[in-house]
């Protein structure tokens, strides 16, 4: 069935590395979201695309973080230097078609930085 | 701006018992008000969704919410709690319109207990 697939699912790393995450959304769909969640604040939503062209990435620290969409199949979400403070669990969400704002979730990539 | 306050960060009930989850949102025009669920180490999932139709929504798994304007709420009820529908809970806001990032609340952990 059709579903959001992100990988990693588990990543950890040290302090300055380079993390990549990816997503692919479910085939046909044109908008791409990522949030972040942690349990200070919730979710917060990152960036979003529409037809791979952002549409906002106002909630990303643009100093260490950039957000892609190679193809319609690909969503891209690079964290470099990575900080402790951007351990979170990353969500990348898809939608499209008639379905007016049902968003389908991948099952998350928690990230842990040390 | 667009926001939803979840009141209560958690919330016990017995099983069978009524649940009640509130939801107040702010909005400067007509919202798309949303319910989701997650389930631990999951994404979320879509339970209902308000898109100016009927006010009374019914969703997935017995759970239904009403669309009061005059309170600004959105308030999601079961009237029977069963163990499995212990998880955590979001509100989201949209604007009216697909393709929009939807604004979630900080959510509502649901216990429910035999």
């Amino acid at each position: 069935d059709a579903r959001v697939t992100q990988t990693p699912r588990h990543k950890v790393t040290e302090m300055g590395q380079e993390v990549t995450m990816r997503c692919q959304p479910i085939l046909g769909h044109n908008t791409v979201f990522w949030y972040r969640q942690t349990m200070m604040q919730g979710l917060e939503l990152l960036a979003y695309f529409r037809n791979r062209a952002p549409l906002d990435d106002s909630g990303m620290p643009k100093d260490r973080f950039s957000a892609e969409m190679p193809d319609a199949t690909l969503a891209t979400l690079k964290i470099q230097p990575s900080e402790p403070r951007d351990s979170a669990v990353y969500f990348c969400a898809s939608e499209g078609g008639q379905t007016t704002g049902e968003l389908f979730f991948g099952e998350g990539s928690r990230l842990t930085v040390l | 701006a667009q926001s939803v306050t979840q009141l209560g960060s958690h919330v016990s009930v017995s099983e069978g018992a009524l649940v009640l989850l509130r939801c107040n949102y702010s909005s400067s025009v007509p919202p798309y008000l949303f319910w989701y669920v997650q389930y631990p180490n999951q994404g979320l999932q879509l339970l209902l969704k308000y898109t100016s139709a009927a006010t009374l929504v019914k969703g997935i798994n017995g759970f239904e919410a009403e669309f009061k304007k005059s309170e600004t709420s959105f308030h999601l009820t079961k009237p029977s709690a069963h163990m499995s529908d212990a998880a955590e809970y979001f509100c989201a806001v949209s604007l009216y319109q697909a393709g929009t990032a939807l604004i979630f609340g900080k959510g509502t952990t649901l216990s429910v207990s035999s």
